[in-house]
């Protein structure tokens, strides 16, 4: 059965300063996706960043990059110049079919402070 | 962008009651939507996965008697909880897809307490 571990509960960054949470997963299938997504405390969930596996190179949106290392079976996320508004718990998720559920990690929880 | 809404945000019930949550795409067709219950400062649960036309697929543990879904049209999925008790108060999330696997757009959840 395919899996999502984060080892990290709580991180706390100060602002403007650079984050990385872990993920890693398992899993036996060659092609597969990966997302981070962000639940601030009004508990929306936020698409932060997406990829695929067979795209060898690491997304990036803005502030937000990831280090895919597919034969680590990691995907961790960085998070750049921390802002206040970036304080929300992180979920790394998994699938490996489109349109099927998503697989979560248990989230770790991020604190910034000024 | 895909838009997904879900209503209510917020119910209180009675135990013994049901309650109806209604989650809407409104500018997608979603082929597939699911259901999560969220525990406080836990992850999502995935309770059951429903396309438009079929019955749902329920995970195991999940009691499909006492969770009603019903995915009527490409746009609207509804979760009725039957007879609720207070161990049914959580946090319901719905999320629909078109079937790529860039398009998972979550609704805004539902906190659910019956007293």
């Amino acid at each position: 059965a395919q899996t999502v571990t984060q080892s990290q509960p709580e991180m706390s960054v100060q602002e403007a300063e650079t984050v990385t949470l872990s993920c890693t997963y398992d899993t036996s299938e060659s092609n597969y996706y990966l997302f981070w997504y962000k639940q601030p405390p009004s508990r929306q969930m936020i698409l932060v960043i997406r990829q695929e596996a067979y795209k060898q190179q690491n997304a990036t949106e803005n502030r937000f990059s990831v280090n895919f290392q597919k034969a680590a079976k990691s995907f961790s996320l960085k998070i750049s110049d921390s802002q206040l508004g970036d304080t929300a718990m992180y979920f790394c998720a998994f699938t490996d079919q489109a349109g099927t559920a998503l697989i979560f990690g248990k989230g770790t929880t991020l604190s910034v402070s000024s | 962008g895909a838009v997904v809404s879900q209503h209510p945000s917020r119910v209180i019930c009675k135990s013994g009651t049901s309650v109806k949550i209604e989650c809407r795409s409104l500018d997608f067709q979603a082929t597939t939507m699911f259901w999560y219950r969220q525990f406080p400062k836990q992850s999502l649960m995935l309770m059951a996965t429903s396309n438009e036309g079929s019955k749902a697929t329920y995970e195991q543990g999940v009691e499909k008697d006492k969770f009603l879904i019903n995915h009527a049209s490409l746009t609207l999925s509804t979760l009725t909880v039957t007879s609720a008790h207070p161990e049914d108060s959580s946090f319901y999330i719905c999320s629909a897809t078109t079937g790529s696997h860039y398009g998972y757009t979550f609704g805004s959840g539902t906190r659910l307490t019956v007293v």
